[in-house]
């Protein structure tokens, strides 16, 4: 089974405060994507990689950088939280289709819920 | 650009009864399309999906989900929901072009409430 961990289940931080977020998974995986979730606005896509230290943004990037260093390794950094970047963050990889024959089945972690006081 | 729609952001249904839940996309290209579902306190957990061929497509936990190209939509069914099945379920789609290295669009999510 294809399994994506996050670092944390809950954190809580400091305005102010520098926060990195990670997340790892096993399955070799070309795909890497941040998403956070808020209620009644679902899952908005954050920053994506497609190979290591390849870096995307996606819908909503402001205030938020990634690093990927590794193929499994996908890393949120909040360089200076604040209290609106409270949230549900998701990360999730695929397979790259065009490459492998695969397909666009993105596997989730379980999230972290991040308060910034 | 893609734009996904889910008509209703709760739905209550009693146990054992059928259920639908709506997912309408907009789209200038050809798309894969999925629907998750997510538990409380947990990440999303992918239900079925569609890529291509049989517009009817069945996943896990007794779902299926009709694909239908003229009313772009992609619909969501269960003939007789069970009080585990409440959860949050999500809508999702895919530009075919890009490989899936540019993520999902998902809707707004669906909060499916079923009662004893």
């Amino acid at each position: 089974d294809v399994k994506v961990t996050q670092s944390s289940r809950y954190l809580v931080k400091r305005t102010g405060e520098k926060v990195f977020l990670e997340c790892v998974q096993d399955m070799d995986h070309e795909n890497m994507f941040w998403y956070r979730q808020d209620p009644g606005l679902g899952l908005r896509l954050i920053y994506f990689s497609y190979d290591v230290k390849m870096k995307e943004k996606g819908d909503i990037p402001e205030g938020y950088s990634v690093s990927r260093e590794k193929k499994e390794r996908f890393s949120l950094i909040l360089e200076s939280a604040s209290t609106n970047q409270t949230s549900m963050y998701l990360c999730a990889s695929s397979f790259s289709s065009l490459d492998r024959g695969g397909t666009d089945t993105q596997y989730f972690g379980p999230g972290t819920r991040l308060t910034v006081l | 650009a893609q734009s996904v729609t889910q008509l209703d952001s709760q739905v209550p249904v009693f146990e054992e009864a059928p259920v639908e839940l709506r997912c309408n996309y907009s789209s200038s290209v050809s798309v894969y399309l999925f629907w998750y579902v997510q538990y409380p306190n947990q990440g999303l957990q992918l239900l079925l999906k569609y890529l291509s061929g049989s517009t009817l497509v069945k996943g896990i936990n007794g779902f299926e989900a009709e694909f239908n190209k003229s009313q772009t939509s992609f619909h969501l069914r269960k003939p007789s929901v069970h009080i585990s099945d409440t959860a949050e379920y999500f809508c999702a789609v895919s530009d075919r072009s890009g490989g899936g290295a540019d993520g999902l669009t998902f809707g707004k999510g669906t909060h499916l409430i079923i009662q004893p």
